[in-house]
Protein backbone atom coordinates (compact mmCIF):
# COMPACT_ATOMS: atom_id res chain seq x y z
CA UNK A 1 0.00 0.00 0.00
CA UNK A 2 1.27 3.75 -0.65
CA UNK A 3 2.04 5.66 1.94
CA UNK A 4 2.37 9.71 2.30
CA UNK A 5 4.70 11.63 4.28
CA UNK A 6 4.61 15.16 4.85
CA UNK A 7 7.85 17.42 6.29
CA UNK A 8 6.12 19.23 9.10
CA UNK A 9 3.16 19.46 10.92
CA UNK A 10 3.42 23.27 10.66
CA UNK A 11 5.24 25.85 8.79
CA UNK A 12 5.80 29.55 9.58
CA UNK A 13 6.59 31.28 6.61
CA UNK A 14 6.68 36.02 6.56
CA UNK A 15 4.02 37.40 4.04
CA UNK A 16 6.32 37.72 0.91
CA UNK A 17 8.61 34.82 1.53
CA UNK A 18 8.52 31.61 -0.71
CA UNK A 19 6.61 29.26 0.70
CA UNK A 20 7.83 24.99 0.41
CA UNK A 21 5.40 22.54 1.52
CA UNK A 22 7.53 18.71 1.51
CA UNK A 23 5.75 15.61 0.74
CA UNK A 24 7.32 12.16 0.08
CA UNK A 25 5.40 9.04 -1.19
CA UNK A 26 5.82 5.64 -1.71
CA UNK A 27 4.75 3.74 -4.74
CA UNK A 28 6.70 1.46 -6.82
CA UNK A 29 3.92 2.91 -9.63
CA UNK A 30 3.97 6.33 -10.97
CA UNK A 31 0.58 7.88 -9.35
CA UNK A 32 -1.94 10.37 -9.75
CA UNK A 33 0.18 12.88 -7.06
CA UNK A 34 -2.67 15.74 -5.48
CA UNK A 35 -2.35 18.63 -3.22
CA UNK A 36 -5.33 20.43 -1.60
CA UNK A 37 -6.14 22.99 0.40
CA UNK A 38 -8.11 23.38 3.56
CA UNK A 39 -9.34 26.81 4.26
CA UNK A 40 -11.04 26.53 8.40
CA UNK A 41 -14.50 25.00 8.63
CA UNK A 42 -14.43 23.87 4.83
CA UNK A 43 -14.27 21.17 2.82
CA UNK A 44 -10.39 20.29 0.44
CA UNK A 45 -10.45 21.39 -2.66
CA UNK A 46 -8.00 20.28 -5.24
CA UNK A 47 -5.12 22.97 -5.48
CA UNK A 48 -3.06 20.91 -8.10
CA UNK A 49 -2.47 17.47 -9.65
CA UNK A 50 0.27 15.41 -11.45
CA UNK A 51 -0.97 13.13 -13.91
CA UNK A 52 2.42 12.16 -15.89
CA UNK A 53 2.26 15.05 -18.53
CA UNK A 54 4.29 17.48 -17.22
CA UNK A 55 6.86 17.37 -14.13
CA UNK A 56 6.20 20.66 -12.82
CA UNK A 57 2.59 21.42 -12.63
CA UNK A 58 0.48 25.09 -11.85
CA UNK A 59 -2.40 25.07 -9.71
CA UNK A 60 -4.72 27.98 -8.68
CA UNK A 61 -3.60 30.90 -6.36
CA UNK A 62 0.23 30.46 -7.69
CA UNK A 63 1.32 27.41 -6.63
CA UNK A 64 2.98 25.27 -8.36
CA UNK A 65 4.74 21.77 -7.30
CA UNK A 66 7.46 19.53 -9.14
CA UNK A 67 6.98 15.80 -9.22
CA UNK A 68 11.19 14.18 -8.97
CA UNK A 69 10.61 10.99 -9.80
CA UNK A 70 13.98 9.93 -8.46
CA UNK A 71 13.18 11.32 -4.93
CA UNK A 72 9.72 9.92 -4.88
CA UNK A 73 9.03 13.72 -3.90
CA UNK A 74 6.18 16.07 -4.85
CA UNK A 75 6.99 19.40 -3.18
CA UNK A 76 4.80 22.57 -3.01
CA UNK A 77 6.01 25.81 -3.62
CA UNK A 78 5.13 29.61 -3.33
CA UNK A 79 7.54 32.23 -4.51
CA UNK A 80 5.45 34.95 -2.46
CA UNK A 81 3.29 33.99 0.59
CA UNK A 82 0.10 36.03 0.95
CA UNK A 83 -2.03 35.88 4.14
CA UNK A 84 -4.96 34.34 2.23
CA UNK A 85 -3.05 31.28 2.32
CA UNK A 86 -2.96 30.80 5.56
CA UNK A 87 -4.36 26.79 5.63
CA UNK A 88 -4.07 23.23 5.76
CA UNK A 89 -2.79 21.62 2.97
CA UNK A 90 -2.85 18.12 2.01
CA UNK A 91 -0.59 16.25 -0.16
CA UNK A 92 -2.07 12.77 -1.97
CA UNK A 93 -1.29 10.09 -4.19
CA UNK A 94 -4.07 8.15 -5.77
CA UNK A 95 -4.49 5.42 -8.95
CA UNK A 96 -7.02 5.47 -11.53
CA UNK A 97 -8.95 2.74 -10.07
CA UNK A 98 -10.71 3.99 -6.74
CA UNK A 99 -11.48 1.88 -4.01
CA UNK A 100 -9.20 2.18 -0.96
CA UNK A 101 -6.23 2.29 -2.35
CA UNK A 102 -8.40 4.96 -4.54
CA UNK A 103 -6.46 8.02 -2.43
CA UNK A 104 -4.17 7.94 0.35
CA UNK A 105 -3.27 11.37 2.50
CA UNK A 106 -0.60 12.55 4.02
CA UNK A 107 -1.18 13.60 7.65
CA UNK A 108 -1.05 17.87 6.56
CA UNK A 109 0.84 20.87 6.89
CA UNK A 110 -0.66 23.47 9.03
CA UNK A 111 0.53 26.85 6.66
CA UNK A 112 0.93 29.79 8.77
CA UNK A 113 1.48 33.62 7.58
CA UNK A 114 3.08 35.84 9.94
CA UNK A 115 2.82 39.57 8.88
CA UNK B 1 -17.61 21.68 -8.99
CA UNK B 2 -19.03 18.50 -7.87
CA UNK B 3 -22.02 19.13 -5.74
CA UNK B 4 -21.71 17.75 -2.69
CA UNK B 5 -23.87 18.55 0.42
CA UNK B 6 -23.58 16.95 4.29
CA UNK B 7 -26.39 16.47 6.71
CA UNK B 8 -26.38 17.36 9.73
CA UNK B 9 -23.20 20.09 9.14
CA UNK B 10 -23.11 20.17 13.02
CA UNK B 11 -24.69 17.50 15.86
CA UNK B 12 -24.10 17.24 19.49
CA UNK B 13 -25.26 13.41 21.19
CA UNK B 14 -24.99 11.56 23.78
CA UNK B 15 -23.05 8.49 24.12
CA UNK B 16 -25.22 5.06 22.79
CA UNK B 17 -26.90 6.90 20.66
CA UNK B 18 -27.54 5.83 17.04
CA UNK B 19 -26.61 8.42 14.56
CA UNK B 20 -26.55 8.88 10.59
CA UNK B 21 -25.09 11.33 8.40
CA UNK B 22 -25.71 11.61 4.70
CA UNK B 23 -24.04 12.64 1.73
CA UNK B 24 -26.16 14.01 -1.33
CA UNK B 25 -24.25 14.21 -4.36
CA UNK B 26 -25.66 15.79 -7.90
CA UNK B 27 -22.44 14.67 -9.97
CA UNK B 28 -23.25 10.74 -10.90
CA UNK B 29 -20.03 9.78 -9.73
CA UNK B 30 -19.47 6.12 -9.07
CA UNK B 31 -17.37 6.26 -6.12
CA UNK B 32 -17.99 7.67 -3.09
CA UNK B 33 -16.36 7.78 0.42
CA UNK B 34 -15.93 8.51 4.12
CA UNK B 35 -13.39 10.13 5.85
CA UNK B 36 -13.04 11.67 9.30
CA UNK B 37 -10.54 14.33 9.92
CA UNK B 38 -8.68 14.46 13.36
CA UNK B 39 -5.40 16.40 14.92
CA UNK B 40 -2.69 15.14 13.87
CA UNK B 41 -3.91 12.17 11.92
CA UNK B 42 -5.06 13.89 8.96
CA UNK B 43 -7.91 12.32 6.47
CA UNK B 44 -8.54 8.25 7.15
CA UNK B 45 -11.04 6.49 5.55
CA UNK B 46 -14.13 4.72 7.21
CA UNK B 47 -15.59 3.41 4.42
CA UNK B 48 -16.14 3.55 0.50
CA UNK B 49 -18.94 2.74 -2.42
CA UNK B 50 -18.56 1.32 -5.43
CA UNK B 51 -22.00 1.47 -6.61
CA UNK B 52 -25.21 1.06 -5.53
CA UNK B 53 -25.50 -1.40 -2.60
CA UNK B 54 -21.44 -1.98 -3.30
CA UNK B 55 -19.76 -0.86 -0.33
CA UNK B 56 -15.95 -1.38 1.65
CA UNK B 57 -14.47 -1.09 4.85
CA UNK B 58 -11.77 1.52 4.88
CA UNK B 59 -8.69 2.13 7.36
CA UNK B 60 -11.08 2.63 10.38
CA UNK B 61 -14.25 0.99 9.81
CA UNK B 62 -15.20 -0.48 13.11
CA UNK B 63 -18.17 1.20 14.89
CA UNK B 64 -19.16 2.56 11.34
CA UNK B 65 -21.96 0.83 8.89
CA UNK B 66 -22.74 2.51 4.95
CA UNK B 67 -25.44 2.15 2.65
CA UNK B 68 -26.02 3.24 -0.61
CA UNK B 69 -29.49 2.51 -2.29
CA UNK B 70 -29.31 5.25 -4.93
CA UNK B 71 -26.36 6.81 -7.15
CA UNK B 72 -26.26 10.02 -5.11
CA UNK B 73 -26.80 9.25 -1.34
CA UNK B 74 -24.10 7.74 0.53
CA UNK B 75 -25.37 7.30 4.34
CA UNK B 76 -22.73 6.85 7.25
CA UNK B 77 -24.36 5.23 10.12
CA UNK B 78 -22.92 5.12 13.94
CA UNK B 79 -25.05 2.44 15.46
CA UNK B 80 -24.13 3.26 18.52
CA UNK B 81 -21.85 6.53 19.48
CA UNK B 82 -18.65 6.97 21.68
CA UNK B 83 -16.88 9.67 22.89
CA UNK B 84 -13.94 8.14 20.19
CA UNK B 85 -15.93 8.89 17.43
CA UNK B 86 -16.12 12.71 17.88
CA UNK B 87 -14.58 14.37 14.68
CA UNK B 88 -15.04 15.82 11.49
CA UNK B 89 -16.79 13.53 8.91
CA UNK B 90 -16.36 14.82 5.51
CA UNK B 91 -17.59 12.89 2.49
CA UNK B 92 -15.97 13.22 -1.04
CA UNK B 93 -17.11 11.49 -4.19
CA UNK B 94 -14.66 10.81 -7.44
CA UNK B 95 -14.60 10.53 -10.71
CA UNK B 96 -12.55 7.13 -12.11
CA UNK B 97 -13.60 6.68 -15.76
CA UNK B 98 -11.33 9.01 -17.55
CA UNK B 99 -11.55 12.85 -18.32
CA UNK B 100 -9.46 15.35 -17.23
CA UNK B 101 -10.51 15.28 -13.62
CA UNK B 102 -10.21 11.56 -13.25
CA UNK B 103 -9.16 9.82 -10.00
CA UNK B 104 -9.35 13.43 -8.14
CA UNK B 105 -11.33 13.90 -5.36
CA UNK B 106 -14.67 16.22 -4.68
CA UNK B 107 -15.37 17.07 -1.14
CA UNK B 108 -18.34 18.34 0.76
CA UNK B 109 -18.13 20.56 3.50
CA UNK B 110 -18.17 18.35 6.36
CA UNK B 111 -20.07 17.41 9.46
CA UNK B 112 -18.78 18.30 13.33
CA UNK B 113 -19.96 15.33 15.48
CA UNK B 114 -19.43 15.76 18.83
CA UNK B 115 -20.19 12.66 21.36
CA UNK B 116 -20.99 13.39 24.89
Amino acid sequence: AQSVTQLGSHVSVSEGALVLLRCNYSSSVPPYLFWYVQYPNQGLQLLLKYTSAATLVKGINGFEAEFKKSETSFHLTKPSAHMSDAAEYFCAVGYSGGGADGLTFGKGTHLIIQP
Amino acid sequence: DAGITQSPRHKVTETGTPVTLRCHQTENHRYMYWYRQDPGHGLRLIHYSYGVKDTDKGEVSDGYSVSRSKTEDFLLTLESATSSQTSVYFCATQQVEGGPRAGELFFGEGSRLTVL
